[in-house]
């Protein structure tokens, strides 16, 4: 069956504009995952959605960074007033309560 | 603080050598260890998870609560073997998000 998709897979936008990236998780998956993989600096997860609970943010760098999951499913990241430092790759991934993450093939995100 | 470490950045190996790749946690309790793989331009999966006990690809991981650690090994490497490792501990109820080590890139040449 279908994988997590994302898109876009590339994104180029200048300093101080607002990105939005989307995430399908696999069909079913209850559990959505946001990581941020960069150079040096390997995967840090970002945030955490479980079926209807709210979500664990805790891993969002900073206020700039928000993310939402439509009804259980898709989920899209923002990050406000892009900076430099935000350029990575960004990987969503989906589980069935708990077991094995499917990750997607990440949005490369580059601020210039 | 929990913290998961991969000392090496970088492992390079002749075909057909043994590898082993460390990886060490500071966790409290009983958590949950994987190993991730990320082959070029594939998607990161799973390698392996300790609960299974399974050998895949022929890597074997065996957890040693003594020494924190949980390191991946392989009698023989392949060239195929070549790609991006990660280590990733889970705490807490199932479901929740991974911590991961900051990689060891293994390079096996021929």
């Amino acid at each position: 069956g279908a994988g997590v998709s994302q898109s876009p897979s590339n994104k180029v936008t200048e300093k101080g504009k607002d990105v939005e990236l989307r995430c399908d998780p696999i069909s079913g998956h209850t559990a959505l995952y946001w990581y941020r993989q960069s150079l040096g600096q390997g995967l840090e997860f970002l945030i955490y959605f479980q079926g209807n609970s709210a979500p664990d943010k805790s891993g969002l760098p900073s206020d700039r960074f928000s993310a939402e999951r439509t009804g259980g499913s898709v989920s899209t990241l923002t990050i406000q007033r892009t900076q430099q430092e935000d350029s990575a790759v960004y990987l969503c991934a989906s589980s069935a309560r708990g077991y094995t993450q499917y990750f997607g093939p990440g949005t490369r995100l580059t601020v210039l | 603080a929990q913290r998961v470490t991969q000392p090496e950045k970088l492992l390079s190996v002749f075909k057909g050598a043994p590898v082993e790749l460390k990886c060490n946690y500071s966790y409290s309790g009983s958590p949950e260890l994987f190993w991730y793989v990320q082959y070029s331009r594939q998607r990161l999966q799973l390698l392996l998870r300790h609960i299974s006990r399974e050998s895949i690809k022929g890597f074997t991981a065996d957890l040693n609560k003594g020494e924190t650690s949980f390191h991946l090994k392989k009698p023989f490497a392949q060239e195929e073997d070549s790609a991006m490792y990660y280590c990733a501990p889970r705490t807490g109820q199932a479901g929740t998000a991974l911590i991961f080590g900051k990689g060891t890139t293994l390079s096996v040449s021929s």
